[in-house]
């Protein structure tokens, strides 16, 4: 079956930095995606990775090895604004977005 | 430029009732994605429709959902009749491109939330 697996809950400081991990088994892979959701709201798109490295998007970035089959979403200075549920997905074969469960992040002051 | 438009916001139904949501994509977004998402998880898709064609709708439970994408554009998705178990949000995204080309940022609207008595 496919899965991707992410920590249900995240908690850290303003100001800091911290990492939302995701690993990922799928059949076929064509990107990770990561999006933002804020309680009542919809998903909105953080990022994208096709290929391995990392791609900074201002105070985030978004990193993916496929041969491990891992990625992570890493946010520097924390603000409160960022508390959310932060969501991984996988294209598959079908061209098809595979979503996780979902981080939910809590920012204390 | 008009994001994702969703009707209606809410909607409160008996169980046993027909319900339907309607989405207008944003113009020009070959694909549209009606998405259920329960309290705590993540999208899980129940089908997607490149232009007007229905190219994967496997996780739609056809005895009682339905879904139509008339010219390509806007969408409704219809259940009949409601059970509890269907009481979610439904989310309406679309993005660009089809199939291998298909891009993968997606724009969400602001979805339904359907509550089933």
């Amino acid at each position: 079956g496919q899965s991707l697996e992410q920590p249900s809950e995240v908690t850290a400081v303003e100001g800091a930095i911290v990492q939302i991990n995701c690993t990922y088994q799928t059949s076929g892979f064509y990107g990770l995606s990561w999006y933002q959701q804020h309680d009542g709201g919809a998903p909105t798109f953080l990022s994208y990775n096709g290929l391995d490295g990392l791609e900074e998007t201002g105070r985030f970035s978004s990193f993916l090895s496929r041969s491990d089959s891992y990625g992570y979403l890493l946010l520097q200075e924390l603000q409160m604004k960022d508390s959310a549920s932060y969501f991984c997905a996988v294209r598959d074969s079908n061209y098809q977005l595979i979503w996780g469960a979902g981080t939910k992040l809590i920012i204390k002051p | 430029e008009a994001g994702v438009v969703q009707s209606p916001r809410y909607k409160i139904i008996e169980k046993k009732q027909p319900v339907a949501f309607w989405c207008n994509p944003i113009s020009g977004h070959n694909t549209l994605y009606w998405y259920l998402q329960n309290l705590g998880q993540g999208p899980e898709l129940l089908i997607r429709y490149e232009n007007e064609e229905a190219v994967d709708d496997s996780q739609l439970p056809k005895d009682r959902f339905s879904a139509e994408r008339l010219k390509g554009v806007d969408s409704t998705l219809k259940i009949q009749p409601a059970e509890l178990g269907d009481s979610a949000v439904y989310l309406c995204a679309s993005s660009l491109g089809v199939g291998a080309f298909a891009v993968d940022e997606q724009f969400f609207g602001p979805g339904t939330r359907l509550t089933v008595l």
